[in-house]
């Protein structure tokens, strides 16, 4: 169960904004959204986290709806590099530190 | 430099044939986690360990074992029972602490079984 909804691909125009956005209507209160992206056949690498908050880091900024049950990433300038499966996940509380990752958005970025 | 790393990159393995997977991290992380990622899919939990010598079941246990007897080894044998142990395999770890957990992953390793 992974407590998240994403379409399943998106493409993007290279420069361009791209906003990968995740429905996650049952997350409570002192769960965590985080995003990850995946890049063909490696690990996955953190882009960043918020809890109510919208949040901006080096690599993309993170927007919470106010009611929580929705976020959109913001992946600013778009490069042919980040062209990847893009996941979002809720932290599940209270049973360490699991993290679970659904499907994912494929986003391609075009040239 | 510090980091997770995974070996071997690529492994086959006849069926029937108990394998074992590396997995080393540097970064004094308390927390591991081992993940199963089949084409088109997402990763599915395996196992993890939040402390030396303590692990628990992940959702697709089954076929799979693990041991913790360094903080900084966690490797993952899959046994003769898992009924489709062709996949790429992926290590984690993380700090244990209340809010942000951030996981960092390892590059993975590409199992065929023939």
């Amino acid at each position: 169960d992974a407590k998240t909804t994403q379409p399943p691909s998106m493409d993007c125009a290279e420069g361009r904004a791209a906003n990968l956005p995740c429905n996650h209507s049952t997350i409570s209160g002192n769960e965590y959204v985080y995003w990850y992206r995946q890049i063909h056949s490696q690990g996955p690498q953190y882009i960043i986290h918020g809890l109510k908050n919208n949040e901006t880091n080096e690599m993309a900024s993170l927007i919470i709806t106010e009611d929580r049950k929705s976020s959109t990433l913001i992946l600013p300038h778009a490069t042919l590099r980040d062209t990847a499966v893009y996941y979002c996940i809720v932290r599940v509380a209270y049973t360490g530190n699991q993290f679970y990752f659904g499907t994912g958005t494929s986003l391609t970025v075009i040239p | 430099d510090g980091g997770i790393t995974q070996s071997p990159k690529y492994l086959f393995r006849k069926e029937g044939q108990n394998v074992t997977l590396s997995c080393e991290q540097n970064l004094n992380h308390d927390a591991m986690y081992w993940y199963r990622q089949d084409p088109g899919q997402g990763l599915r939990l395996i196992y993890y360990s939040q402390i030396v010598n303590d692990f628990q079941k992940g959702d697709i246990a089954e076929g799979y074992s693990v041991s913790r007897e360094k903080k900084e080894s966690f490797p993952l044998t899959v046994t003769s029972a898992q009924k489709n142990p062709t996949a790429f395999y992926l290590c984690a770890s993380s700090i244990v602490l209340a809010g942000h957990n951030e996981q960092f992953f390892g590059p993975g390793t590409r199992l065929t079984v023939l």
